[in-house]
């Protein structure tokens, strides 16, 4: 079956590099999502990542996709306080319109 | 736009009563899902529509569970009895379907059933 591994907690100093992991199961996931979500708040889309890629970048945040590895992974450059938040990684088989399998969830500390 | 809208926000509620969460999807989005989050078991997909139509609800506990989705711009989820085990909180998404590669989340409703 489908499983989203994520380990739980982060903790990175304000202005470096954070990097989440993700790995999953499913080796006919399409898309690949990361979500942020705030204390109280639902989930705020990140980015994703299509699996014939192997790296995206936006701004301060860039994905990489090992297939072969099933390994995702969501570096933030110059991390911020405001970067403190749950990070979702999650799969789909097909676009928009099939269900997410999300893994835990990795809560991210940023000390300042 | 205003984005996926569901309310009530919270919801606090004696067991055995029965509750309705209400979702209104972003205009023009033609798939629903409707997601539970709890500490133990993280986000699981409930049940999810296209263009209306039910088209897995394997992810819906158990019978007290119901969904409908009676037009484009709104869905329903209602538990009846309910129990202190559902308190979670629910949350609906809507995306554009076919082609559509983003599914956006509303605020989710907090449920706590005591």
């Amino acid at each position: 079956g489908e499983d989203v591994e994520q380990s739980l907690f982060l903790s990175v100093r304000e202005g470096d590099s954070s990097v989440i992991n993700c790995t999953y199961t499913d080796s006919s996931s399409t898309y690949l999502y990361w979500y942020k979500q705030e204390p109280g708040a639902g989930l705020q889309l990140l980015t994703y990542i299509f699996s014939n890629m192997d790296m995206k970048q936006d701004q301060r945040l860039t994905v990489l996709l090992n297939k072969k590895d099933k390994h995702l992974s969501l570096r933030i450059a110059d991390t911020q306080t405001g970067d403190s938040a749950i990070y979702f990684c999650a799969e789909s088989i097909d676009s928009g319109n099939t269900p997410l399998v999300f893994g835990k969830g990795t809560r991210l500390s940023v000390i300042a | 736009d205003a984005g996926v809208i569901q309310s009530p926000r919270h919801e606090v509620t004696e067991m055995g009563q029965e509750v309705t969460l209400r979702c209104k999807p972003i205009s023009g989005h033609n798939s629903l899902f409707w997601y539970r989050q709890t500490m133990m078991r993280g986000l699981e997909l409930l049940i999810y529509f296209n263009n209306n139509v039910p088209i897995d609800d394997s992810g819906m506990p158990e019978d007290r569970f119901s969904a409908k989705m009676p037009n484009a711009s709104f869905s329903t989820l209602k538990i009846q009895p309910s129990e202190p085990r559902d308190s979670a909180v629910y949350f609906c998404a809507s995306s554009l379907g076919e082609g559509g590669n983003e599914q956006f989340f509303g605020p989710g409703t907090r449920l706590t059933v005591l």
